[in-house]
């Protein structure tokens, strides 16, 4: 069956600080690759998504991700994270020509100002 | 264009009490998904409806759950005498279609249920 996995439950970096968010997933077809992000007390909001084509995906807010394929993994990556960054983030993994999106359990990261 | 609209945005209820969840999707969205997630989980898939069908409710519990998505209104997702583990936020979706390469779901603000 398929499964998402984000290994890092919480993180906590300073302002600046760069930051990597780990995502692999187990399926071997077609996927399409999500990463949400969750503000606290609101609801999910997309931050970048792969369907198809170039592998280094750059979405809202200078996040970006990077799908590698051999590896089943798709990190989301920011340079220099700031205090608004605080939230909950969450990859997802959709086989490609369904309707069922498999979410890992979330990373909370919180940044300090 | 509104997005995926659910109310209410929280809902209280004891135990015992039924929760009814509203969701519309978007405008032109004849597909909707609930999620449920439980504290400190990822959101888990419940069900897919399109309009007056029941397409996927693999992971709805058996008992006390039930969706329902009529020709006209909103989606329902109404949980009979909840209980303490029921306390969760519960997300809707929408998508334009499914079945292409590229299923795009729109998510809801979500509503948190607590059972008290």
């Amino acid at each position: 069956a398929q499964s998402v996995s984000q290994h890092n439950h919480h993180v906590i970096l300073s302002e600046a600080a760069s930051l990597e968010l780990g995502c692999n997933y187990s399926y071997g077809g077609t996927v399409n690759l999500f990463w949400y992000v969750q503000y606290p007390g609101q609801h999910l909001q997309l931050l970048l998504k792969y369907f198809s084509g170039d592998p280094l995906v750059k979405g809202i807010k200078g996040f970006e991700a990077e799908f590698i394929k051999s590896k089943f993994s798709f990190n989301l990556r920011k340079p220099s994270v700031q205090w608004s960054d605080t939230a909950e983030y969450f990859c997802a993994v959709n086989d490609a020509g369904t309707y069922k999106y498999i979410f890992g359990t979330g990373t909370r990261l919180k940044v300090l100002a | 264009n509104a997005g995926v609209m659910q109310n209410p945005r929280h809902l209280v209820r004891r135990r015992g009490q039924e929760a009814r969840l509203r969701c519309s999707p978007m405008k032109g969205h004849s597909h909707v998904y609930w999620y449920r997630q439980l504290p400190e989980e990822g959101l888990k898939f419940m069900v897919y409806l399109q309009k007056e069908n029941i397409i996927d409710e693999s992971g709805m519990p058996k008992e006390r759950f039930s969706a329902e998505f009529p020709k006209e209104g909103p989606s329902i997702l109404r949980i009979q005498q909840v209980v303490r583990g029921d306390s969760a936020a519960y997300f809707c979706a929408s998508s334009p279609s499914t079945g292409n390469l590229r299923n795009e779901q729109f998510f809801g603000p979500g509503t948190r249920l607590t059972v008290l």
